[in-house]
């Protein structure tokens, strides 16, 4: 049973980079076979597909709206993928998660809280 | 980027009755060579992660109650709640995996 486990600072300042790594135990990051995920959600608000990683040459996609402060990539020594956002505002405050996804995002992280406030 | 609505927002439904959320896609997630749906539904209670109940539109994850039942085909796309129960409180979201994945906005559902 695959578990993810996201963890980095809950609290970022504006125009500051937030950092987030998402830990996988009970399977290989490396497989091939899955896509590993962000998403995130706004308090009250729905979901936001953030980008993905995956073991095809290690490549990336991301949600265009992001793409130009977005960076995600992967540690497979430590079976981990992180998430790098580069100056952020207010909007960019929410719930964290990392996900692993074959047909749909089958497996989540418990989501971490990241504000971003001086 | 392919755009999910749902409808309602949000409906009260009685104990015992049936729920249905409905989600439609801006352009079509049906892949012909394999006639599958790229369409998933999830469960989010609050203070959780979403959990995955249906994939390839109509496919039920294991362990997930039958009186969840997922149909549709192409742009349309419905997921029933036969008989609501206390612990279906939830907002339910649905998704397409066509291509880069979007979520729907999201349908809360609770009892009346």
């Amino acid at each position: 049973q695959v578990q993810l486990q996201e963890s980095g600072p809950g609290l970022v300042k504006p125009s500051q980079t937030l950092s987030l790594t998402c830990t996988v135990s009970g399977g290989s990051i490396s497989s091939g076979i899955y896509y590993w995920n962000w998403i995130r959600q706004a308090a009250g608000k729905g979901l936001e597909y953030i980008g993905r990683i995956y073991n095809s040459g290690w490549i990336t996609n991301y949600n265009s709206s992001l793409k130009s402060r977005l960076t995600i990539s992967v540690d497979t020594s430590k079976n981990q993928f992180s998430l790098t956002l580069t100056s952020v505002t207010a909007a960019d405050t929410a719930v964290y998660y990392c996900a692993r996804a074959g047909a749909g995002f089958d497996s989540w992280g418990p989501g971490t809280l990241v504000t971003v406030s001086s | 980027d392919i755009v999910m609505t749902q409808s309602p927002d949000s409906l009260a439904v009685s104990l015992g009755e049936r729920a249905t959320i409905n989600c439609k896609s801006s352009q079509s997630v049906l892949y012909i060579p394999n006639n599958k749906n790229y369409l998933a539904w999830y469960q989010q209670k609050p203070g959780q992660p979403p959990k995955l109940i249906i994939s390839w539109a109509s496919t039920r994850e294991s362990g997930v109650p039958d009186r969840f039942t997922g149909s549709g085909s192409g742009t349309d796309f419905t997921l029933t709640i036969t008989s609501l129960q206390a612990e279906d409180v939830a907002v339910y979201y649905c998704q397409q995996y066509f291509t880069a994945p979007t979520f729907g906005g999201g349908t809360k559902v609770e009892i009346k």
